[in-house]
């Protein structure tokens, strides 16, 4: 199976500042994937898919990155609201592989 | 508007069944996919199962994890997906969410928490 590999898994940033995560694919998945958002307590919410495509509503400080096994998240300037955890998934076929996930903290 | 209502959770005993229903409303079921996903208390998201439409063959995929053990079905005339679990471990406890589409996930349900304990 393929496997997703997202750094770091945590970090902390200052408001306003700049965000980068990246998620690895163990094998080509060509732009298969997604990136969702989970706030503490809360229902993930799909932010990104098709690696760079912004979901309805998404905040355009968001973008996605990346082709084939490299991709990245930015948050390009971070607000209070997007403390949450970010989780990259693969969808090129059966299983549907989760990162780790990436908790993102206000410094 | 989408919704997606999952029901059924609840605490079982090791080796015992459960049925997870995901009821919803506002947009033609018959014509997506369906994905169940699982979160164990503060960990990760992880993928469990899904049914292709009826137009992409019904069929289902699982998780290494849960194959042989959990079936996924749906009935496209109530707009309902069911996610039957047998053979439960402890470490199926978690809190599964129903949501729409077997490839990126746009909506998700609540949630319903399975705990599975002597």
């Amino acid at each position: 199976d393929i496997q997703m590999t997202q750094s770091p898994s945590s970090l902390s940033a200052s408001v306003g500042g700049r965000v980068t995560i990246t998620c690895r694919a163990s094998q080509d998945i060509s732009n298969y994937l997604a990136w969702y958002q989970q706030k503490p307590g809360r229902v993930p919410k799909l932010m990104i898919y098709a690696a760079s495509t912004l979901q309805s509503g998404v905040p355009s400080r968001f973008s996605g990155s990346g082709s084939g096994t490299d991709f990245t998240l930015t948050i390009s300037s971070l607000q209070s609201e997007d403390v949450a955890t970010y989780y990259c998934q693969r969808y090129n076929g059966a299983p549907l592989t989760f990162g780790g996930g990436t908790k993102v903290e206000i410094k | 508007e989408v919704h997606l209502v999952e029901s059924g959770g609840g605490l079982v005993q090791p080796g015992r069944s459960l049925r997870l229903s995901c009821t919803t409303s506002g947009f033609t079921f018959g014509d997506y996919a369906m994905t169940w996903v699982r979160q164990a208390p503060g960990r990760g998201l992880e993928w469990v199962s899904f049914i292709r439409s009826k137009d992409y063959g019904g069929t289902p995929e699982y998780a290494a994890s849960v194959r042989g053990r959990f079936t996924i079905s749906r009935d496209d005339s109530k707009s309902i997906a069911y996610l039957q679990m047998n053979s439960l471990k402890t470490e199926d406890t978690a809190i599964y969410y129903c949501t729409r589409r077997g490839i990126y996930l746009d909506y998700w349900g609540q949630g319903t928490l399975v705990t599975v304990s002597s």
